[in-house]
């Protein structure tokens, strides 16, 4: 069984840093792209950073390029996203996905196959 | 980018009824890469359907995708209780992928 498991999240003042992890298990983890994924409160979907299965190509949307950082270990089978220059923008569930397909090519991820339960991230002061 | 809008905003049915929801890209979605997602209060998204009309692992069959192009449907042939949620729309057959900003669908 496919299980995503994300930590980290927490409140944090503006320009602030966090990590958040996202374990992985039930699958090859190093056989597959993984993606984050943000949805604000009330609002939709958001793909704010993917990595490639070996870690050797990385997107970042707009509203986060610059300040997050994608990575993923995957001996440890974890995937990463490190935070910083925080605002209450980017107050949000932050999901880890898991994409169906080792590599991709462009932003905005792939087809999101399985999907980890979410952190919160909330920016205030 | 390609811009998905979703139809209607709110859907509100009775058990037994059929939903249809629509999913309208701005331009054509390339090989009709289209999938549906369901997500519960406070739950993850969920994938339904992919390659528009193919369904996810574990999907019942009253859950059917259809169309091409630019023009895509989820259809819930008898709704049941537990189909109350938001669904979401992504193509992911162009590049930046893109979401819809989703359809609620009430059980009344």
């Amino acid at each position: 069984e496919v299980q995503l498991v994300e930590s980290g999240g927490g409140l944090v003042q503006p320009g602030g840093s966090l990590r958040l992890s996202c374990a992985a298990s039930g699958f090859t983890f190093s056989g597959f792209a993984m993606s984050w994924v943000r949805q604000a409160p009330g609002k939709g979907l958001e793909c704010i950073s993917t990595i490639t299965n070996g870690g050797q190509t990385t997107y970042d949307a707009d509203s986060v390029k610059g300040r997050f950082t994608i990575s993923r270990d995957n001996p440890k089978n974890t995937l990463y996203l490190q935070l910083s220059s925080l605002s209450g923008e980017d107050t949000a569930i932050y999901y880890c996905a898991k994409v169906n397909s080792a590599y991709v090519y462009g932003y905005g991820g792939g087809l999101f196959d399985f999907w980890g339960q979410g952190t919160l991230v909330t920016v205030s002061s | 980018e390609i811009v998905l809008t979703q139809s209607p905003g709110t859907l509100s049915l009775s058990p037994g009824e059929r939903a249809t929801l629509s999913c309208r890209a701005s331009q054509s979605v390339n090989s009709n890469y289209l999938a549906w997602y369901q997500q519960k209060p406070g739950r993850a998204p969920r994938l339904l359907i992919y390659g528009a009309s193919i369904r996810a692992t574990g999907i019942p069959d009253r859950l059917s995708g259809g169309g091409s192009g630019t023009d895509f449907t989820l259809t819930i042939s008898t709704l049941e209780p537990e189909d109350s949620a938001v669904y979401y729309c992504q193509q992911y057959g162009n590049s930046p992928r893109t979401f819809g900003q989703g359809t609620k669908l009430e059980i009344k």
